[in-house]
């Protein structure tokens, strides 16, 4: 079945510092794939999706790229700030298919 | 649009209790999902309804019920409570089949004593 592994947490990090999560996904055939943030008591939002490999999503400093070669979609910023504390899931699905399969989720704690 | 709203927020049950977590969304999306979320173990898919009066099981679908009599409200029913369903409820809805027009509520934490 599909799976999805992402670095266990929780990352704390100072501000301006570079994040990298990893996130690697066993499927077959080509799954889209996403990044999910959940701030502190609200739900979950999608950040950033790739449809295919090679594919690099973006959103709000945050990057992503699709490598099929090594199953892998690590989500990375710059520079982070305090209001990017939150919890950071990757997740992936097929071409209109309403499932989808998410990784364990990474709590990130970005101190001032 | 105040878009996925669910009660209560937060919800402590003796086990053997019942009890009915709410959801609702105002978009007149046609799809929509509960799931559960418990730490190391991400999201994972309870039941899901592609429209009023169609459900279907997910992942994980033992121990609870779902109905969809109307496009705004999918309400999940807990019959007998276990320890094992202490989790947080998140509540999604969609335009659509693709998985990333989800929508997701604030969440329900779920205690069972």
């Amino acid at each position: 079945g599909n799976s999805v592994t992402q670095m266990e947490g929780p990352v704390t990090l100072s501000e301006e510092a570079f994040l990298t999560i990893n996130c690697t996904y066993t499927a077959t055939g080509y799954p889209s794939l996403f990044w999910y943030v959940q701030y502190p008591g609200e739900g979950l939002q999608l950040l950033l999706k790739a449809t295919k490999a090679d594919d690099k999503g973006s959103n709000k400093g945050f990057e992503a790229t699709y490598r099929k070669e090594t199953t892998s979609f690590h989500l990375e910023k710059g520079s982070v700030q305090v209001s990017d504390s939150a919890v950071y899931f990757c997740a992936l699905a097929y071409f209109n298919d309403y499932k989808l399969s998410f990784g364990a989720g990474t709590t990130v704690t970005v101190r001032a | 649009n105040a878009g996925v709203t669910q009660t209560p927020k937060f919800q402590v049950l003796k086990t053997g209790q019942s009890m009915t977590l709410q959801c609702a969304q105002d978009m007149n999306h046609e799809y929509m999902s509960w799931y559960r979320q418990d730490p190391g173990m991400g999201l994972r898919l309870i039941h899901y309804s592609v429209g009023a009066g169609i459900t279907d099981q997910g992942e994980v679908p033992n121990g609870y019920n779902v109905s969809r009599s109307t496009t705004e409200d999918f309400p999940l029913r807990l019959l007998s409570a276990a320890p094992s369903q202490t989790s947080v409820y998140f509540c999604a809805s969609s335009p659509g089949l693709a998985a990333y027009e989800q929508y997701f509520g604030p969440g329900t934490r779920l205690t069972v004593t």
